[in-house]
């Protein structure tokens, strides 16, 4: 069964450097997001992706927040000034469709800023 | 308002069924119901939703009430290994986002 998978599963970071998190959408799927949920708390929306554009973000998705895809498979998160706030589970999401249709969740890069 | 209401827990024993009821009393008529789960250290995981009339899948059974204001998850024997927090959303409308809320944290006793 086809899956969404994310690299690393771990990372650790020091406050202020970049981090780039990677997922790899299922093939079929054109609806990319990416979610986080901050230990003992609720899964967050980040933003949502279509067609080469951002389709929707939340608050949290400031100016340090960056997405992209840059080939036919990756979907990336680049973070660029990291805080100690940022450390969370970030999960990287697809579906096929907007709106009604399900999203397929990866496993979760965990995000450690020391 | 994208909020549903759930059961902070609920307790079942292994090979039981079990009913995850959830409250979205202000669904709009073109909202779908939707429901995942969260197992341990994993990401969401899709489980069913539905529109206006009962679906089933592999997995559980969505009954959804005839207004629409809440409906209940059901999963008809449940393992160990479906000890998880199940989240009830209502998605539609204009925006792709999914918003979770605490959910219900389903323990199974074996």
């Amino acid at each position: 069964e086809p899956e969404v998978t994310q690299t690393p599963s771990h990372q650790v970071t020091q406050m202020g450097q970049e981090v780039i998190l990677r997922c790899v959408p299922i093939s079929n799927h054109l609806y990319f997001y990416w979610y986080r949920q901050i230990l003992g708390q609720k899964v967050e929306f980040l933003v949502s992706f279509y067609n080469n554009e951002i389709s929707e973000k939340s608050e949290i998705f400031d100016d340090q927040f960056s997405v992209e895809r840059p080939d036919g498979s990756n979907f990336t998160l680049k973070i660029r000034s990291t805080k100690l706030e940022d450390s969370a589970m970030y999960f990287c999401a697809s579906s096929v469709g907007q709106r009604t249709y399900e999203q397929y969740f990866g496993p979760g890069t965990r995000l450690t800023v020391t | 308002d994208a909020k549903t209401t759930q059961p902070n827990s609920m307790e079942s024993n292994e090979e039981e069924p079990v009913h995850l009821p959830c409250n979205h009393s202000t669904i709009s008529g073109t909202d779908y119901i939707h429901w995942y789960r969260q197992l341990p250290s994993q990401g969401p995981e899709y489980v069913i939703h539905g529109l206006t009339s009962n679906v089933n899948n592999r997995m559980a059974s969505l009954a959804i009430a005839e207004d629409r204001k809440s409906s209940t998850l059901i999963l008809h024997r449940a393992t160990l290994r479906d000890a998880a927090v199940y989240y009830c959303l209502k998605y539609g409308g204009a925006t792709n986002k999914l918003i979770f809320g605490t959910g219900t944290l389903l323990a199974v006793q074996p």
